[in-house]
């Protein structure tokens, strides 16, 4: 089946510690996100890919990198600059092109600081 | 500033009674809208989306929401909701005049609470 795989699930991790999130799709979209979620604050985009290669800050980048080198992934690395890594972390995925803009998610990876 | 607001941080239904969850917009043009729904610990499942003509859409699971320009709303409905709806909703929005997911407004969400 065609989808968005998120791992790990859970992840934790000492301050001072980066960490990087996978995030594989299957789906043959051009584009690829990845939302923070924190309770009572909706989603917040973090950074996003609309080709190969490159990529752009969305509203809260700053402590995150990311890299697209192939079509299918886009890892998202959690770095010790975040101030308050913990979270619930999103992946998604979108045509570009002769659609309706729907985002496809992942199943998420859920990220504690100790 | 373009904006969607979810006004009800949290709803309790009773199982088999009716659903309306709200959802506000501000943007300048009629923006695209969509609802997702999201079950503890998962991901986002798109219930919904309207980009243009009728304003009454019919979504997956039974839903349905309208698009009513005057106040601005895309409201979320169901006639009988069942226990496994008990899960939390957001709507997102999207302005057509510059079109791009990146550009994707959520709510902040209600949460579903369903009771026997």
């Amino acid at each position: 089946d065609g989808g968005i795989t998120q791992s790990p699930k859970y992840l934790f991790r000492k301050e001072g510690q980066n960490v990087t999130l996978s995030c594989e799709q299957n789906l043959n979209h051009d584009a690829m996100y990845w939302y923070r979620q924190d309770p009572g604050q909706g989603l917040r985009l973090i950074y996003y890919s609309q080709i190969v290669n490159d990529f752009q800050k969305g509203d809260i980048a700053e402590g995150y990198s990311v890299s697209r080198e192939k079509k299918e992934s886009f890892p998202l690395t959690v770095t010790s600059a975040q101030k308050n890594p913990t979270a619930f972390y999103l992946c998604a995925s979108s045509q570009l092109t002769g659609t309706s803009g729907e985002l496809f998610f992942g199943e998420g990876s859920r990220l504690t600081v100790l | 500033a373009q904006s969607v607001t979810q006004p009800d941080i949290h709803i309790t239904v009773s199982e088999g009674a009716s659903l309306e969850l709200r959802c506000n917009y501000s943007y300048g043009a009629t923006p695209y809208l969509f609802w997702y729904v999201q079950s503890p610990g998962q991901g986002l499942q798109l219930l919904l989306k309207y980009f243009s003509g009728d304003t009454l859409v019919q979504g997956i699971k039974g839903f349905e929401a309208e698009f009513k320009r005057s106040q601005s709303s895309f409201n979320l409905r169901k006639p009988s909701v069942h226990w496994s709806d008990a899960a939390e909703y957001f709507c997102a929005g999207g302005s057509p005049t510059n079109f791009g997911n990146e550009k994707l407004t959520f709510g902040t969400g209600t949460r579903l609470t369903i009771i026997p």
